[in-house]
């Protein structure tokens, strides 16, 4: 779905350095989260925001934050990346009165 | 306290057979249950979901069970096609107002000409 894009789609970067993952979408939901996609584990929830002014601690937010600059903005950064933070990340958003979820590519990060 | 168990973490069928994945949850506040599916090297997405009220929806050739006592619902796919090999997931909401969703662990489906 091209209405949410993730920036970068795939990311190298060496352990104790900080990065950020960033996430727009142009749906017009208010509704935005953060997941973590790792092999036989599922998608599990990092951090999610029902609007600008809230933020949410999801089941594994240890070593992440977030910032939801604007409506449409919500950035997950690593303020300093260790190897088991290699995994694959999705940003998700929705809306209004639906339930539906809709996800932006995923960003692949690997932690050497 | 949310937790989903899927079931199986893999299966394999042949084309034309049917093919069953079932979740169990464990809040009994969740009403809501959708299913997603995630072809190689692409994003999750919504192929069908149910809320508490109903105990089956069905979508052409996807169907998802209910059963609210049991604490558990399950994704039916028939005469499945190769293009029906991918992982889906099960989630459900814990009773949270358009909220949070927990994921089961996945299950990759192949599906053999």
């Amino acid at each position: 779905d091209a209405d949410v894009t993730q920036t970068p789609r795939n990311r190298i970067t060496k352990t104790g350095k900080r990065i950020m993952l960033e996430c727009s979408q142009t749906k017009g939901h208010d509704r935005m989260y953060w997941y973590r996609q790792d092999p036989g584990l599922g998608l599990r929830l990092i951090y999610y925001s029902f609007d600008v002014k809230d933020i949410n601690k999801g089941e594994i937010s240890d070593g992440y934050s977030v910032s939801r600059q604007a409506q449409a903005k919500f950035s997950l950064s690593l303020e300093s990346a260790i190897p088991n933070q290699t995994a694959l990340y999705f940003c998700a958003t929705s809306g209004g009165g639906a339930y539906e979820q809709y996800f932006g590519p995923g960003t692949r990060l690997t932690v050497t | 306290g949310e937790n989903v168990e899927q079931h199986p973490s893999t299966l394999s069928v042949q084309e034309g057979d049917s093919a069953v994945i079932k979740c169990t949850y464990s809040d009994s506040a969740s009403n809501y249950f959708p299913w997603y599916k995630q072809e190689l090297g692409k994003r999750p997405q919504l192929i069908i979901d149910i809320r508490s009220n109903v105990g089956e929806k069905k979508d052409q050739r996807i169907a998802v069970t209910l059963n609210k006592t049991a604490k558990h619902f399950s994704l039916h796919i028939t005469e499945t096609q190769p293009e029906d090999s991918a992982v889906y997931f099960c989630a459900e909401n814990g009773g949270t107002s358009y909220g949070k969703l927990t994921f089961g662990q996945g299950t990759i489906l192949t599906v053999h000409p």
